[in-house]
């Protein structure tokens, strides 16, 4: 089973606009992912938040952790035709042994209108 | 310099046979994980192999075998295909063992009829 859940599941917008998609998940966590899926193939990693940190930023992509709520989110300014993809987080999980395992959520499909 | 690089790209097997994908990680890179994603959904951990040896299991069948090689390339194996084992199998490689920024091949798309 998976550990997180992402919302919204899909989400359609105009170039220009922001996307924002959220993530839950049910375990304590050392840190937490975003990668990026283009027309289902390999992922992308974009961004990576740890445990004791509440906001990075990277480019124009934004992300927040609130650990007490068990949830993070992802926002995309500005976005562009070429930011269509599936976007996952994923969370290594403390107490998965060191096993390097990383849990996924179901993703969100973002569509970005030209 | 290559990324991850997986063979091969697309897979038709019938029930009952066994599969073998390949897995060649980034120059440097001695970690490879293995993951399934069904269509729809994110992808799940099958194995992570580190300096050759097996570091983690998934909630998989023992049909699904992997090893990794002295140059730290990979196989993963599935042993009385099943339909349900149609997925997109992908591979990734890091650095270390904590998986903190996996590097991910293109996948393999096994179809099982």
């Amino acid at each position: 089973s998976q550990q997180g859940e992402e919302d919204p599941q899909a989400l359609s917008i105009q170039e220009g606009e922001n996307a924002t998609m959220n993530c839950s998940y049910k375990t304590s966590i050392n840190n937490l992912q975003w990668y990026r899926q283009n027309s289902g193939r390999g992922l992308v990693h974009l961004i990576l938040i740890r445990s004791n940190e509440r906001e990075k930023h990277s480019g124009r992509l934004r992300v927040t952790l609130d650990t007490s709520k068990k949830s993070s989110s992802l926002l995309i300014t500005a976005s562009r035709a070429a930011d269509t993809a599936s976007y996952f987080c994923a969370t290594d999980g403390v107490g998965s042994g060191n096993t390097g395992k990383l849990i996924f959520g179901q993703g969100t499909t973002l569509q970005v209108k030209p | 310099d290559a990324g991850v690089t997986q063979s091969p790209t697309h897979l038709i097997k019938t029930r009952g046979q066994h599969v073998t994908l390949r897995c060649s990680p980034i120059s440097g890179h001695k970690s490879v994980s293995w993951y399934q994603q069904v269509l729809g959904q994110g992808p799940q951990f099958i194995f992570q192999y580190y300096e050759k040896e097996e570091r983690g299991r998934g909630n998989f069948p023992d049909r699904f075998s992997a090893r990794q090689f002295p140059n730290y390339s990979s196989e993963l194996n599935v042993n009385a295909l099943l339909l349900g084992d149609s997925a997109l199998y992908l591979c990734a490689s890091s650095l270390q063992a904590i998986n903190e920024k996996l590097f991910f091949g293109s996948g393999t798309q096994l179809s099982v009829l």
